[in-house]
């Protein structure tokens, strides 16, 4: 298996820009993660879905972020617009069965807004 | 409420001498612990995991954590750091109950700096 794929591996994006940071996690995992990683805030988690159903989005820092999951193979984390503060790096990561493996992690997206 | 602390922001050690990096916990049932490994411009890798059994248990690159139940606690450990151990490291727990099932709690993350 692949592993957890995130794309793109960079972006960099102008203030007020949508930006859309894709995921595909690993076949047969049936919970997947968004988490956010900054210098300051550290490693905080945004949403989780199980079953392709959204299960706690209480991390989401506001209206402008959304997340999707249309099918058991594809994630989107979307953020509109996107402002300056949103610079991060953003990971995805999979887990099967309720986590009593842990998780596979993507190699993140780096983004930067100015 | 499930937490998992790690008291040091920073562990400095030379080359060829033991390290350990602290973590602490606090779950309401059996606990479910894992290490995870950063390395720069990388994302979180799997070390190890306790989930039951013996205490002291062995993950990848040398590392291994001891489980201690009456000190809430699960350490990192290696006998002989190397440089290219280098990295942040983070201790999650499995969380518990309505709306944690599933999610992993993760701990602050401490950087873990092996000097030759």
């Amino acid at each position: 298996d692949a592993g957890v794929i995130q794309s793109p591996r960079h972006e960099v994006t102008e203030m007020g820009q949508e930006v859309t940071l894709r995921c595909k996690p690993i076949s047969g995992h049936d919970y997947l993660f968004w988490y956010r990683q900054t210098m300051m805030r550290g490693l905080e988690l945004l949403i989780y879905f199980n079953n392709n159903v959204p299960i706690d989005d209480s991390g989401m820092p506001e209206d402008r972020f959304s997340a999707k999951m249309p099918n058991a193979s594809f994630s989107t984390l979307k953020i509109q617009p996107s402002e300056p503060r949103d610079s991060a790096v953003y990971f995805c990561a999979s887990c099967r069965g309720g986590g009593y493996d842990g998780y596979t992690f993507g190699s993140g997206t780096r983004l930067t807004v100015v | 409420a499930q937490s998992v602390a790690q008291p040091e922001d920073q562990v400095n050690v030379a080359e060829g001498n033991p390290l350990t990096v602290k973590c602490t916990y606090s779950v309401s049932g059996n606990p479910y612990l894992f290490w995870y490994v950063q390395y720069p411009n990388r994302g979180l890798q799997f070390l190890l995991k306790y989930i039951t059994g013996d205490n002291l248990v062995k993950g990848s690159y040398g590392f291994e954590a001891e489980f201690n139940k009456s000190q809430t606690s699960f350490h990192l450990k290696k006998p002989s750091a190397l440089v290219s151990d280098s990295a942040l490291y983070f201790c999650a727990v499995r969380g518990y109950g309505s709306g944690n099932t599933g999610k992993l709690i993760f701990g602050q993350g401490t950087t873990l700096q092996v000097k030759p």
